[in-house]
């Protein structure tokens, strides 16, 4: 199985910081990897598919580079809306593996 | 629009089986795979396995293999997640999700499945 490993595995920040999130991929893994944001209580939400790419509706803040075996998701400017955890995806091969998760707390 | 509604929370005893459903609609139930994704109470996302809504092939994670069963009826555009010999470790929320292309686009609002003597 490939696994993945997400760094840290929480931060504070506040407000308005720039925020960087890194996933590791065991294997290569080409731009099959997803991001996703999930709050208390709700089913994740994809932010960014295939490694770089907004999924629809997604505010332009969030972006996402890398290929190969790693990644990072970065919010460029945090609003209050974002604390929450982030979970990394591949996609690449069954089973579909996920990150450990980093959460984003409020500074 | 695209909707995947679960059935509700479950309590199950210890060696029980569990039966959750996720019922499709909005779009063509059998054009996209639906994936089944637990997480227990505090803890990241796992992958179960997966099912072909067209012809109902299945994929389970290796760790679940043997007692987990995805099975899918197409005229009521439903797939289902069977568990059984419950533990308490398997105490979890379960959601479906749809696969697009290669990520999860849909998902279902969660089942809580608690195991408990």
């Amino acid at each position: 199985d490939i696994q993945m490993t997400q760094s840290p595995s929480s931060l504070s920040a506040s407000v308005g910081d720039r925020v960087t999130i890194t996933c590791r991929a065991s294997q290569n893994i080409n731009t099959y990897l997803n991001w996703y944001q999930q709050k208390p209580g709700k089913a994740p939400n994809v932010l960014i598919h295939a490694a770089s790419s907004l999924q629809g509706g997604v505010p332009s803040r969030f972006s996402g580079s890398g290929s190969g075996t790693d990644f990072t998701l970065s919010i460029s400017s945090l609003q209050a809306e974002d604390f929450a955890t982030y979970y990394c995806q591949q996609g690449y091969i069954t089973p579909y593996t996920f990150g450990g998760g980093t959460t984003v707390e409020i500074k | 629009q695209v909707q995947l509604v679960q059935s509700g929370a479950e309590v199950k005893k210890p060696g029980a089986s569990v039966k959750v459903s996720c019922k499709a609609s909005g779009y063509t139930f059998t054009r996209y795979y639906l994936h089944w994704v637990r997480q227990a109470p505090g803890q990241g996302l796992e992958w179960m396995g997966r099912i072909n809504p067209s012809g109902g092939v299945t994929t389970y994670a290796q760790n679940l293999q043997g007692r987990v069963t995805m099975t899918r009826d197409t005229s009521t555009n439903t797939v289902y997640m069977e568990l059984s010999s419950l533990r308490s470790d398997d105490t979890a929320v379960y959601y479906c999700a749809r696969y697009y292309g290669a990520f999860f686009d849909f998902w279902g609002q969660g089942t809580l499945v608690a195991v408990s003597s």
